[in-house]
């Protein structure tokens, strides 16, 4: 199956700093790509859509200023949380679509902001 | 916004057992897809059922749809301790921006 890889893996940084998460389809073009975010035992929140050359889709009640959101290519994405605070705090995840239904994920981002 | 719901929230069982979840959704949908989530990582497809479909089976793996309750089941056969997990049913009511269920989480006892 198509392979999307997300780096890093987990991270720690200080309030106030801002953080890049990216997210590559490996073997696949995705123009597509999504980014969740997921506090524990609970389920996965749709943050924006990321189109590939276009401005992102936010969800309802997510900062556009706060996680920046750059689909520079067709298989990269990059989640920019800017000035990140404690309750930045979550587990982050991205998503591809390879032209079909299903979406293929990335391993996740564990974000710990001290 | 979320739409699936699963229930039950945990399931623990004996390996070699059954486990079954159900998810309700609420609005009408293209297809439904369950995933798995391990622990501290990323989801993985399981089985993608279409709102044509009432029935399809993967390995070990059953899944029901039933549009006019708005509900799926995944049953999981000889459960293994490999399939401990958190599992989520998902709906996709268009371009593919699919809303999660909140989980069902499975144990399954050596």
């Amino acid at each position: 199956g198509a392979v999307v890889s997300q780096h890093p893996s987990w991270v720690i940084c200080k309030s106030g700093t801002s953080v890049k998460i990216e997210c590559r389809s490996l073997d696949f073009q995705a123009t597509t790509m999504f980014w969740y975010r997921q506090f524990p035992k609970q389920s996965l929140m749709l943050m924006a859509t990321s189109n590939e050359g276009s401005k992102a889709t936010y969800e309802q009640g997510v900062e556009k200023d706060k996680f920046l959101i750059n689909h520079a290519s067709l298989t990269l994405s990059t989640l920019t949380v800017t000035s990140a605070h404690p309750e930045d705090s979550s587990f982050y995840i991205c998503s591809a679509s390879q032209a079909g239904e299903k979406l293929f994920f990335g391993s996740g981002t564990q974000l710990s902001v001290l | 916004s979320q739409q699936g719901e699963e229930d039950p929230q945990a399931l623990s069982i004996q390996e070699g057992e059954n486990a079954t979840m159900n998810c309700s959704y609420k609005t009408s949908i293209n297809n439904l897809q369950w995933y798995r989530q391990n622990s501290g990582r990323g989801l993985v497809h399981l089985i993608l059922i279409r709102s044509n479909e009432r029935e399809k089976h993967s390995g070990r793996l059953r899944v029901t749809l039933d549009t006019s309750k708005k509900s799926s089941s995944l049953l999981i056969t000889a459960s293994r301790a490999a399939d401990t997990a958190s599992y989520f049913c998902a709906t996709d009511p268009s371009d593919y921006k699919l809303s999660f269920g909140a989980g069902t989480t499975v144990t399954v006892r050596a």
